[in-house]
């Protein structure tokens, strides 16, 4: 079974700057079946990216996703105020089982 | 425009069977690759995927929770009905159903409150 671990747990930073968002797999993935949320508070998830880079319908360009492997990341250019939530990376692996990380917060600095 | 929206008991009793129901529009069920997922997600914690039916009724489950989960669809009602049996406190959480991109769930439910309690 796959684990995926995100880091950091909790990533403090300030409107304007750049996130960087690690998601990291136990063994090697297709990069296709590497997807990322995000979460407001009592809102549901939000698909941002899928196949690891691929930006979902209607999601800004200052979302991007990378990598491969076991070592993905997600990329926010400039963050607004409204991008400060929790992210979750997910995956559709063996067994056909969806596996999703724990989450890392994007909080203001 | 896709649309999904979960009901079902906000409180059950420990042990009892959980019924929820998603019922959604803006796609047929019965069209090639389509698929509803349910995820749930305990109060602060993470997401959990639990399961998942496709439009030939081809289902999946978690394997951690397969023993108790059944999932179902009626495509004419446009609605797919989850079951966990057996609820415990832990099965606390928020329930979401989802629709299913080939490898993502792309448009989800507001999603459900559920409070396991006696």
């Amino acid at each position: 079974e796959i684990v995926l671990t995100q880091s950091p747990g909790t990533l403090s930073l300030s409107p304007g700057e750049r996130a960087t968002l690690s998601c990291r797999a136990s063994q090697r993935v297709s990069s296709t079946y590497l997807a990322w949320y995000q979460q407001k508070p009592a809102q549901a998830p939000r698909l941002l990216i899928y196949g690891a880079s691929t930006r979902a319908t209607g999601i800004p360009d200052r979302f991007s996703g990378s990598g491969s492997a076991t070592d993905f990341t997600l990329t926010i250019s400039r963050l607004e105020p409204e991008d400060f939530a929790v992210y979750y990376c997910q995956h559709y692996g063996d067994s056909s089982m969806y596996t999703f990380g724990q989450g890392t917060k994007l909080e203001i600095k | 425009q896709i649309t999904l929206k979960e009901s079902g008991p906000t409180l059950v009793k420990p042990t009892q069977t959980l019924t929820l129901t998603c019922t959604f529009s803006g796609f047929l069920l019965s069209t090639s690759g389509a698929g509803v997922g349910w995820i749930r997600q305990p109060p602060g914690k993470a997401l959990e995927w639990l399961a998942l039916i496709y439009w030939n009724d081809d289902k999946q489950y978690s394997p951690s929770l397969r023993s108790r989960l059944t999932i179902t669809k009626d495509t004419s009602e446009k609605q797919v009905v989850l079951t966990v049996t057996n609820m415990d406190p832990v099965d606390t959480g928020t329930y979401y159903c989802a629709h299913k991109l080939p490898l993502a769930f792309d448009i989800w439910g507001q999603g459900t409150m559920v409070t396991v309690s006696s």
